[in-house]
């Protein structure tokens, strides 16, 4: 079946840093990504719809400036939390459309993102 | 805005009993519904996808009915194992593919041996 992969899957990091956290679709390309977070015992809110060669389509209430995402190919997405705060902490989970196969998103193990 | 809401927030049965999960959302026009488990800390594991056109997918001990009219999802357990206590989320993808999910809260069950 259809893997996608997060990297890292755990980072710890002092306020005010920049973190990039990497999405892959390992054996299929993408055409749509979308980046999703969760904070503890919540459910997963969508951050913003990501398709290759585009801008990134962000939901109301997530600063495109502070968390930066590029697609520039099928088979990646990264996130990057600029200037992050403990408030910013949370579980970050990438899912993938396959060409072609838009029914089923597949969705990487998540990255816990602690900031100090 | 669609929005999804799973009840009961959480469940704690014996093992061996069969048990059933709900599942509402407001907004009837949706493409499918699909039903996760997710461990503590862990990422999402796809149980059963069910089309809009669909009334109920099986697969194992577990059965997803979808009442697309009435906009209800129900996810039965049967048999439930220790091995089954996690939280279990309903989401639903709108009306075209390629969209994003909508996720409800979860219910977190808890079968004790």
């Amino acid at each position: 079946g259809a893997v996608v992969s997060q990297h890292p899957s755990r980072v710890i990091c002092k306020s005010g840093t920049s973190v990039k956290i990497e999405c892959r679709s390992l054996d299929f390309q993408a055409t749509t990504m979308f980046w999703y977070r969760q904070f503890p015992k919540k459910s997963l809110m969508l951050m913003a719809t990501s398709n290759e060669g585009s801008k990134a389509t962000y939901e109301q209430g997530v600063e495109k400036d502070k968390f930066l995402i590029n697609h520039a190919s099928l088979t990646l997405s990264t996130l990057t939390v600029t200037s992050a705060h403990p408030e910013d902490s949370s579980f970050y989970i990438c899912s993938a459309s396959a060409v072609g196969i838009t029914d089923t998103q597949y969705f990487g193990p998540g990255t816990r993102l602690t900031v100090l | 805005k669609q929005e999804v809401t799973q009840i009961p927030a959480a469940l704690s049965v014996p093992e061996g009993e069969n048990l059933v999960l709900n599942c509402s959302f407001t907004d009837s026009a949706i493409y499918n519904l699909q039903w996760f488990r997710q461990d503590p800390g862990k990422g999402l594991t796809s149980l059963l996808l069910i089309q809009s056109s669909q009334r109920e997918q099986t697969s194992g001990r577990l059965n997803a009915s979808l009442d697309k009219s009435s906009g209800r999802s129900t996810l039965y357990i049967a048999a439930s194992q220790p091995g089954d206590s996690a939280t279990y989320l309903c989401a639903v993808q709108a009306n075209q593919a390629g969209t994003a999910l909508i996720f409800g809260k979860g219910t977190t069950l808890s079968v004790s041996s």
